[in-house]
């Protein structure tokens, strides 16, 4: 069965410094792999997907993100915060269920604090 | 082109009240969602649609009935609200699944007293 765990419920940094966001994933087949982010009281935005096509997936806002297989991560970076950073942020697998059809399995989220 | 729209935005019911949620589609997405989401847990899928006309249950589907009116259009109802039911809902659709994006609407805080 699959799942994700993001280590870490909330992450501070300084504006201008590295971010970095952790995801592990468990999956019995080639995963899909995804982050969303959510800014306070809206619904959430994808900011960059991995489908196998490439390790490193670039995304919006400045975000990347590397597929790395031996350690099944998928651990979100930024180089340089900026104070509109600032969200929740939450890894997501794709699965397949019973039927054939496929869902999306969340983590619990990451809490981004950006101060000055 | 709004995306996925959600209504009502708020609402505060009494344990034992009915309510439905409603949801709409304008990008011609064949699957459809109903997720909800609580602090520290991330978002649980309540029920899905694959396409139009069927329905399923997700992980947490207890509480809940929906409906896939059609192809646009997914409906969610509580047919007697509990205090356990207070969380905020989110409805997102998509192409099909896979690597497909998922398209989330803004949700609709909900509170059952």
């Amino acid at each position: 069965a699959q799942s994700v765990t993001q280590l870490g419920s909330h992450v501070s940094v300084s504006e201008g410094a590295l971010v970095l966001l952790r995801c592990n994933y468990s999956s019995s087949v080639p995963p899909y792999l995804f982050w969303y982010v959510q800014y306070p009281n809206q619904g959430l935005q994808l900011l960059l997907k991995y489908t196998s096509a490439a390790t490193l997936v670039k995304g919006i806002n400045g975000f990347e993100a590397e597929f790395k297989k031996s350690e099944t991560s998928f651990h979100l970076t930024k180089p340089s915060a900026h104070m509109s950073d600032a969200a929740e942020y939450f890894c997501a697998v794709s699965a397949l269920f019973s039927g054939g059809y496929n869902k999306l399995i969340f983590g619990a989220g990451t809490r981004l604090a950006v101060h000055p | 082109n709004a995306g996925v729209t959600q209504t009502p935005k708020f609402q505060v019911l009494k344990t034992g009240q009915s309510m439905t949620l409603q949801c709409a589609q304008d990008m011609n997405h064949n699957s459809m969602y109903w997720y909800r989401q609580d602090p520290g847990m991330g978002l649980r899928l309540i029920y899905y649609s694959a396409s139009e006309g069927t329905t399923d249950k997700g992980e947490v589907p207890n509480g809940y009935n929906v409906s896939r009116l059609n192809k646009r259009e997914f409906s969610l109802r509580l047919e007697s609200a509990a205090p356990s039911q207070t969380s905020v809902y989110f409805c997102a659709s998509t192409q099909r699944g896979g690597s497909d994006t998922q398209y989330f609407g803004p949700g609709t805080r909900l509170t059952v007293l």
